[in-house]
């Protein structure tokens, strides 16, 4: 898996929107772009997944860069459950043979404040 | 759908005691399972994953093992633990490596 580089800890404001960046700059051209989240104590959760073109779901937004070698998660209206670690890593399909293991970095941890 | 199980919830184990954590899947054939262990305040550590029965890859040494006796059962174990093996333990997996994870809610592990 490409490496990525994530601040460690972000602070946001209940109801603003949580910008969340990451950078992949050796990414490569099929790797994905992923994005969970970790809740204290509790087991990671996929947020959203993309390759080349913005994302979009009912939890977040993702943006990619065109050069595709950062990537930024936009929580829209950030509230107090949002506070959790959150991890970014780039994964390549299922062609990559030994590609199987899935590592995390130390992720940002991000705190909404009330 | 698919589900993922893990227990226990929390262990308390004393310094040389053996350890098994049992992590099983339904829903789904022949997954790709992971341990990971996350020490307190610290990220996510791979320590085993499988693609197959009997197949696992240890990323790092140390005093745990893995088996998968069955397509969707994964058990994390080992012979003495020792304090430093103390964390939460987390089992996931994925169906391709470019699919998302589930994981399952974690074992804490607490050796005295």
């Amino acid at each position: 898996d490409a490496k990525t580089t994530q601040p460690p800890s972000m602070d946001c404001a209940e109801g603003r929107a949580a910008n969340l960046p990451c950078n992949h700059s050796t990414i490569s051209g099929n790797e994905y772009v992923y994005w969970y989240r970790q809740i204290h104590s509790q087991g990671p959760q996929y947020i959203i997944h993309g390759l080349k073109n913005n994302e979009t779901n009912e939890m977040a937004s993702l943006i990619i860069t065109e050069d595709r070698k950062s990537s930024t998660l936009i929580l829209p209206h950030a509230t107090l459950r949002d506070t959790a670690v959150y991890y970014c890593i780039v994964r390549a399909p299922a062609a990559n043979f030994g590609n199987e293991k899935l590592t995390f970095g130390t992720g940002t941890r991000l705190t909404i404040i009330p | 759908s698919q589900t993922i199980h893990q227990w226990p919830a929390t262990l308390v184990q004393p310094v040389g005691s053996p350890l098994s954590l049992e992590c099983t899947v339904e829903g789904t054939s022949n997954p790709n399972l992971y341990w990971y262990r996350q020490a307190a305040g610290r990220g996510l550590q791979l320590l085993f994953y499988s693609v197959g029965i009997g197949q696992i890859s240890s990323e790092v040494p140390q005093n745990l093992s893995a088996s998968r006796p069955q397509d969707r059962q994964f058990i994390l174990s080992s012979k003495k633990l020792l304090l430093s093996d103390s964390g939460f333990y987390l089992c996931a997996w994925n169906i391709r490596t470019d699919t998302e994870a589930f994981f399952g809610q974690g074992t804490r592990l607490t050796v005295v």
